[in-house]
């Protein structure tokens, strides 16, 4: 079964609002996560990565005071899209590592937020 | 950087074919490496993996082998099934990240 959940698995919101995702890891507590953003028919980018208690790491060219990210506990990452535009459309997907195994295992995804911004 | 590339899809095939996706690597040391493949609509799910030079991943009938002097990790199957179309994506992992190729997205026809 799934191992990281997310939620919701798809939102539609109007330009100007704000939308959060949620990112849970369910088989074990995760003190990272990261966040990968895939526009339609491409590769997946890394957006940032999220450290339970302390900020999160952004990739080069990622406006932090746009996507806000936050690891307030072992189980659960957000990520907020702030006021939100057209262009911030896209599938957005999160990911951990059970820190049981070492820092080469895979990755586990949940199954992506679809945001779809009018 | 690091960075990988694999070949442009769509990849087109008939039911029973024989599936080669090729995918190169670009990396400082010998990372390990991963292919995984999404469906429709969903996350990735991870296919298979190798964590050093000369392993062969494999999973569902698919196969990869870790090639370090070719830095490759082709991905093979002998004989696709229709439920095979998805989107593959190759991927390196770089200090706990994940770096990944473009992805090849496989059509598969009865």
């Amino acid at each position: 079964g799934a191992v990281v959940s997310q939620h919701p698995s798809w939102v539609i919101c109007k330009s100007g609002t704000s939308v959060k995702i949620e990112c849970r890891s369910l088989d074990f507590q995760a003190t990272t996560m990261f966040w990968y953003r895939q526009f339609p028919k491409q590769s997946l980018m890394l957006m940032a990565t999220s450290n339970e208690g302390s900020k999160a790491t952004y990739e080069q060219g990622v406006e932090k005071d746009k996507f806000l990210i936050n690891h307030a506990s072992l189980t659960l990452s957000t990520l907020t899209v702030t006021s939100a535009h057209p262009e911030d459309s896209s599938f957005y997907i999160c990911s951990a590592r059970d820190p049981r195994q070492n820092n080469n295992s895979p990755l586990h995804f949940g199954n992506g937020t679809r945001l779809t911004v009018t | 950087g690091d960075s990988v590339t694999q070949m442009e899809g769509p990849v087109t095939l008939s039911e029973e074919a024989f599936l080669t996706i090729n995918c190169t690597y670009t990396a400082t040391g010998y990372p390990s490496l991963f292919w995984y493949v999404q469906y429709p609509g969903e996350g990735l799910q991870l296919l298979l993996k190798a964590t050093k030079a000369d392993d062969k991943g494999s999973n569902k009938g698919f196969e990869a082998t870790y090639r370090k002097e070719t830095t490759s990790f082709h991905l093979e199957k002998g004989s696709v099934q229709v439920s095979d179309s998805a989107v593959y994506f190759c991927a390196l992992n770089q200090g706990g990240k994940l770096i990944f190729g473009q992805g090849t997205e496989l059509s598969v026809k009865p």
